[in-house]
């Protein structure tokens, strides 16, 4: 089993969809959480961390849940630009310092 | 510098060829990051580092990869004698800090490496 999990994709939405990614990790003792987007050929780069409260960016939501080992980001209204493969990224310090990525989900909008 | 700066952009090897790449961290950064994307696949880790000193390396191939990060140098990732497998993008990232939760890591642009 992969130590981070996504929803394998793609995603075809209309422009004004809602959009639900979900990710899940195996690793308990995971301290911090992020969603990272990259666009076609190009490096990834920082949506938004994950707070275990849950947190709101606009139209994005990203939700925490440490007990299901699940995270999850919610794209509100979505727009063509929205349009980009999704990673959910996870941090653990368990023996050592680790950053794993998932797999990524692949997100097309259309007009 | 203000950003991940990774060298060259492109890279094409002869198979059993060198190849080496080059990250030059965000300054103020003690933590670099290599890893490995191939085909748009997820991402593989490779390597972390403390300033010069190798923090964690469980995601190296035991043969044929090497990297350092100096002192005032770029850190570098050295494939020798590349196979077709090792065809992929290369990417550096660096963070400030670990482990908290509004630590961010900051990418290169990648190095495409091609080996033909």
């Amino acid at each position: 089993r992969k130590e981070v999990e996504q929803d394998p994709g793609p995603f075809n939405v209309p422009e004004g969809a809602t959009v639900a990614f979900n990710c899940t990790y195996s690793n308990s003792a995971s301290q911090s959480f992020f969603w990272y987007r990259q666009d076609c050929r190009k490096e990834p780069k920082l949506l938004m961390s994950v707070y275990s409260s849950g947190n709101e960016d606009g139209r994005f939501t990203a939700q925490l849940n440490r007990a299901s080992q699940y995270i999850s980001l919610l794209i509100r209204d979505s727009k063509l630009s929205d349009s980009a493969t999704y990673l959910c990224v996870v941090n653990s310090q368990d023996g050592g310092f680790k950053t794993i990525f998932g797999a990524g989900t692949r997100l097309f909008v259309k007009a | 510098g203000e950003e991940v700066a990774q060298t060259p952009k492109h890279l094409v090897r002869g198979e059993g060829q060198k190849a080496k790449l080059y990250c030059a961290p965000i300054k103020g950064h003690s933590y670099v990051f290599w890893y490995q994307q191939v085909l748009k696949n997820e991402f593989k880790f490779l390597i972390s580092f403390q300033n010069e000193n190798v923090f964690d390396e469980t995601g190296m191939p035991k043969e044929r990869f090497s990297a350092k990060c100096l002192p005032n140098s770029p850190c570098s990732l050295e494939i020798q004698a590349t196979k077709l497998e090792d065809s992929a993008v290369y990417f550096c990232a660096s963070s400030q800090s670990l482990g908290a939760v509004n630590t961010e890591a900051f990418f290169g642009q990648g190095t495409r490496l091609t080996v033909v």
